[in-house]
C-alpha cells in the first residue's frame, strides 16, 4: 500500500508569500495519477492539477504541479485571500484501482 | 452545467445500514465518460475515498470499508447510492459525492456534502 504524506502539517504565510507545499509517496507514482485538491472551510473539495502537474478548468496560473517519482509538489505563487485553504494530494492505484489522499496541509494567514 | 446532490438520513442508530444517494444534474450518469464516487471526512480530519462505481457497473472499493460497502446506479433517476453496513461512531463523517474523470484525471465535481452522524 502506498502511503502518501503531506508536508508541513500546517503553513503560515502572509498574502502575496509564495507557498510551497510536499507531498511525498512511499512508493514511486505515475506523475499521471497525481492530483491536488482545495478545500475551503466549510466547502467541499475542488479539483486543482491532475496529472501532477495540469491546472484543472478555471484554477488560476498561479497554482502550479510538479514532481515526479516519490516527491512531488504544489507550488502557489501568489498567496490570495481566498487560497487560504486546506490542500490535499491524492494518486490514484491501478492494483487494487483505488483512490488514497494525503492527510492534508493546511495554508493559513500569518 | 454538472450539479450533484446528496441526500439520506442525517442520523443512523449504530449497528444500522447507512444509505445516501447522489442525483447527478446537468449530465446523463450512463456517460460511458465518467465514474462515479463517494468520499467521506470525519469532522476536522481529512478525506477517505470511499469507492467508485463505473457506467457498466464495475465497482472499486476502500480495501478498509470493502465488507461493508456497496455502491449502485439507478439510471432511471440518474443517481446513484452508497450503503454502508454495521455502522459504529467511526462511521460519523460528511460525505460527499463526486464525479470522477478517472485514473489521471481526477474529482472534477463534487456534491456539498452530507453530514451523518452514527448515534443511538
Amino acid at each position: 500500500e502506498v502511503v502518501l504524506t503531506q508536508s508541513p502539517g500546517t503553513l503560515s504565510l502572509f498574502p502575496g508569500e509564495r507557498a510551497t507545499l510536499s507531498c511525498r509517496a512511499s512508493q514511486s507514482v505515475s506523475s499521471t495519477y497525481l492530483a491536488w485538491y482545495q478545500q475551503r472551510r466549510g466547502q467541499a473539495p475542488r479539483l486543482l492539477i491532475f496529472g501532477a502537474s495540469n491546472r484543472a478548468t478555471g484554477i488560476p496560473d498561479r497554482f502550479s504541479g510538479s514532481g515526479s517519482g516519490t516527491d512531488f509538489t504544489l507550488t502557489i505563487s501568489r498567496l490570495e485571500p481566498e487560497d487560504f485553504a486546506v490542500y490535499y494530494c491524492q494518486k490514484y492505484s491501478t492494483s487494487p484501482p483505488e483512490n488514497t489522499f494525503g492527510q492534508g496541509t493546511k495554508v493559513e494567514i500569518k | 452545467q454538472v450539479q450533484l446532490q446528496e441526500s439520506g438520513p442525517g442520523l443512523v442508530k449504530p449497528s444500522k445500514t447507512l444509505s445516501l444517494s447522489c442525483s447527478v444534474s446537468g449530465a446523463s450518469i450512463s456517460s460511458g465518460a465518467y465514474h462515479w464516487s463517494w468520499v467521506r471526512q470525519p469532522g476536522g480530519k481529512g478525506l477517505e475515498w470511499i469507492g467508485r462505481i463505473y457506467t457498466n457497473g464495475i465497482t472499486n472499493y476502500n480495501p478498509s470499508l470493502k465488507s461493508r460497502v456497496t455502491i449502485s446506479v439507478d439510471t432511471s433517476k440518474n443517481q446513484f447510492s452508497l450503503k454502508l453496513t454495521s455502522v459504529t461512531a467511526a462511521d460519523t463523517a460528511v460525505y460527499y459525492c463526486a464525479r470522477d474523470l478517472g485514473p489521471g484525471v481526477g474529482m472534477d465535481v463534487w456534491g456539498q456534502g452530507t453530514t451523518v452522524i452514527v448515534s443511538s
